[in-house]
């Protein structure tokens, strides 16, 4: 099964920052990689599909990029609503699979 | 508007069985396909099932393979999860969600989530 390390774990940074998160996937998985964000005692909100596109109704702060084994997530400018726990989560042969987790928290 | 209610969650018995049903509205059920992802409390989220729309691909995380069965009620837009042999480290908030047109697309929908726990 493939791995996804994500990193890192938690995050502390100030409002208007720019934010930047990775997930490494432990072999090609080519561009089969969705961000989620999970706000405090809510359900998932799927933010990027295929590791560049974002969703509709999505703020364009939000961004992705990255191919193969290596991706990155990044907000361009922090806003206070945008604290939450942040998700990879990748596909392959009938399997998921997500990364461990971004905390953001407000500095 | 796309609605996922999940149900039939609760407080079960090492060993037990349980079964969840998630209720589709607002989209073509049989389009998609659909998934239960789970989260321990205080963990992250882990993917537990999937199922295309005519189940002809069926997925399962390997600590659920052999225990759980996904299955799906075009007829009826429902989805289900029968849980067998329940452990303690079963015991998460259960989410059913909306996939793709095909097995590995997006969770585009999720549910709120019913929650079992598994304890004597």
């Amino acid at each position: 099964d493939i791995q996804m390390t994500q990193s890192p774990s938690s995050l502390s940074a100030s409002v208007g920052d720019r934010v930047t998160i990775t997930c490494q996937a432990s072999q090609d998985i080519s561009n089969y990689l969705n961000w989620y964000q999970q706000k405090p005692g809510k359900a998932p909100k799927l933010l990027i599909y295929d590791a560049s596109n974002l969703e509709t109704g999505v703020p364009s702060r939000f961004s992705g990029s990255g191919s193969g084994t290596d991706f990155t997530f990044t907000i361009s400018s922090l806003q206070p609503e945008d604290i939450a726990t942040y998700y990879c989560q990748q596909y392959d042969n009938l399997h998921y699979t997500f990364g461990q987790g971004t905390k953001l928290e407000i500095k | 508007e796309v609605q996922l209610v999940e149900s039939g969650g609760g407080l079960v018995q090492p060993g037990r069985s349980l079964r969840l049903s998630c209720a589709a509205s607002g989209f073509t059920f049989d389009d998609y396909a659909m998934h239960w992802v789970r989260q321990a409390p205080g963990k992250g989220l882990e993917w537990v099932s999937g199922i295309s729309w005519n189940s002809g691909s069926i997925g399962y995380a390997d600590s659920v393979k052999g225990r759980f069965t996904i299955s799906r009620d075009n007829a009826k837009n429902s989805l289900y999860l029968q849980m067998n042999s329940l452990r303690a480290e079963d015991t998460a908030l259960y989410y059913c969600a909306k996939g793709g047109l095909t097995f590995g697309g997006v969770m585009s929908y999720w549910g709120q989530g019913t929650l079992v726990t598994v304890s004597s």
